[in-house]
């Protein structure tokens, strides 16, 4: 049982390009979700999703995209990146939209020059 | 908005009792989570509180207040492989059925022999 998938593992990227972020689960959860992890600053919501078709947004999602077509997957794009978007990114799913706990991929490391 | 405070750094002996207190100002409160993330890795779940009291589990135990906007996760024997940052996270009605997870800055322990 794989769980929470994400990849690449690490990325550079340049001011300007753009890139998507992969987040797939194999758990048939319905919620799925992105954080960004700052030192200082804790885990932040970016978008978040409850079913597919359905995306919100959280605290942080200025120059970032989702979309939900499939249960299974959940693709972060960055449109033009900034090198404020560096940052350790991590995927996160939970059964429902319901009071649960998170599973957590293994993290995006992203640095933007 | 929402507000959620734990200390930046702990150290505690091998063996010893170590307590991380989480204290959190918002709206909505439906709960409280604690997460274990080791350095360069996923958070992982460790506790969910959601009414007044004491949850145990193994060395790990963890404590709700809400009228007090307080919870602590206590930490038993403590062991080498438990240097880690802890997280604190309220989760938060955010309609449609939704809860969301607010993440604190986080808590360096750092075990020492």
């Amino acid at each position: 049982n794989a769980g929470v998938t994400q990849t690449p593992k690490f990325q550079v990227l340049k001011t300007g390009q753009s890139m998507t972020l992969q987040c797939a689960q194999d758990m048939n959860h319905e919620y799925m979700s992105w954080y960004r992890q700052d030192p200082g600053m804790g885990l932040r919501l970016i978008h978040y999703s409850v079913g597919a078709g359905i995306t919100d947004q959280g605290e942080v999602p200025n120059g970032y995209n989702v979309s939900r077509s499939t249960t299974e997957d959940f693709p972060l794009r960055l449109l033009s990146a900034a090198p404020s978007q560096t940052s350790v990114y991590f995927c996160a799913s939970r059964r429902d939209r319901l009071n649960e706990k998170l599973f957590f991929g293994s993290g995006t490391q992203l640095s933007v020059l | 908005g929402q507000n959620i405070d734990q200390p930046t750094e702990m150290t505690a002996t091998e063996g010893a009792i170590v307590q991380i207190n989480c204290t959190y100002q918002t709206s909505g409160f439906n709960g409280l989570f604690w997460y274990q993330q080791h350095a360069g890795e996923a958070p992982t779940f460790l506790s969910y509180n959601v009414l007044d009291g004491l949850e145990e589990k193994g060395r790990f135990s963890s404590f709700l207040s809400r009228s007090k906007g307080y919870s602590y996760l206590l930490l038993k024997e403590l062991q080498m492989k438990d240097s880690a940052s802890y997280l604190c996270a309220v989760s938060l009605y955010s309609g449609a059925g939704s809860y969301q997870l607010t993440f604190g800055k986080g808590t360096k322990l750092s075990v020492i022999p």
